[in-house]
């Protein structure tokens, strides 16, 4: 079993649609998860970060946690084309004596126009 | 500024050669890691460090080495034991691995080329 893992897309939505993304994860003990976005050739940037259950928002950026449940998920509201990327999901684990932050494969957002 | 600094951009290396990809950052961050994206697909973990002479083998170890003698400075070299090392190369640090501000912050990357 994958430690994290994401539907790799792509997920295709109209401009000014909502994109939801998700993530779920093996490790119950992480505390930390990270939403990044990769766009092509570049290096990741961090979009948003959340350690606790319930929502968060940033914008028109929202992230959820179920801890219960190991899911964690990021929302993109008004979704515009320049929002086309790999959205990458991030968890800090404690493993082997010591902290990972490990990522799922990533999911390709496609917004037409 | 503060940030990681990540070099060359572009690297090339002949078969059965050794290369080693720079990484430096002045944030003062505690922890650095090593992963390795190859197309399409997402990160993988080759080593990290959470303090200076220290650290631990990740999921594709094999073919890779660090070394960790400056807080500031995580090289890696691509081994020729690596058979197949053609990938973009990703250093990121975080300030302290053990606590909850655990948000990585990434180099610009160095794409690798077998030739």
């Amino acid at each position: 079993q994958k430690e994290v893992e994401q539907n790799s897309g792509p997920l295709s939505v109209p401009e000014g649609a909502i994109a939801s993304l998700n993530c779920t994860y093996s490790d119950r003990g992480s505390q930390s998860f990270f939403w990044y976005r990769q766009y092509s050739g570049k290096s990741p940037e961090l979009i948003m970060f959340i350690y606790s259950n319930g929502d968060k928002e940033d914008g028109r950026f929202t992230a959820q946690l179920n801890k219960a449940s190991q899911y964690v998920s990021l929302l993109i509201r008004d979704s515009q084309p320049s929002d086309s990327a790999t959205y990458l999901c991030a968890v800090n684990s404690w493993l082997d004596s010591s902290y990972k932050l490990i990522f799922g494969s990533g999911t390709r957002l496609l917004v037409r126009p | 500024d503060g940030g990681i600094t990540q070099s060359p951009k572009y690297l090339f290396r002949k078969e059965g050669q050794n290369v080693t990809l720079s990484c430096e950052q002045n944030l003062n961050h505690d922890a650095m890691y090593w992963y390795r994206q190859d197309p399409g697909q997402g990160l993988r973990l080759i080593y990290y460090s959470q303090i200076v002479n220290d650290f631990q083998k990740g999921d594709i170890a094999e073919g890779y080495s660090v070394s960790r003698e400056k807080k500031e400075s995580f090289p890696l070299t691509v081994t020729s034991a690596q058979k197949n090392p053609t990938a973009f190369y990703l250093c990121a640090s975080i300030k302290t691995p053990d606590g909850l501000n655990t948000e990585a912050f990434f180099g610009q990357g160095t794409r690798l080329t077998v030739v």
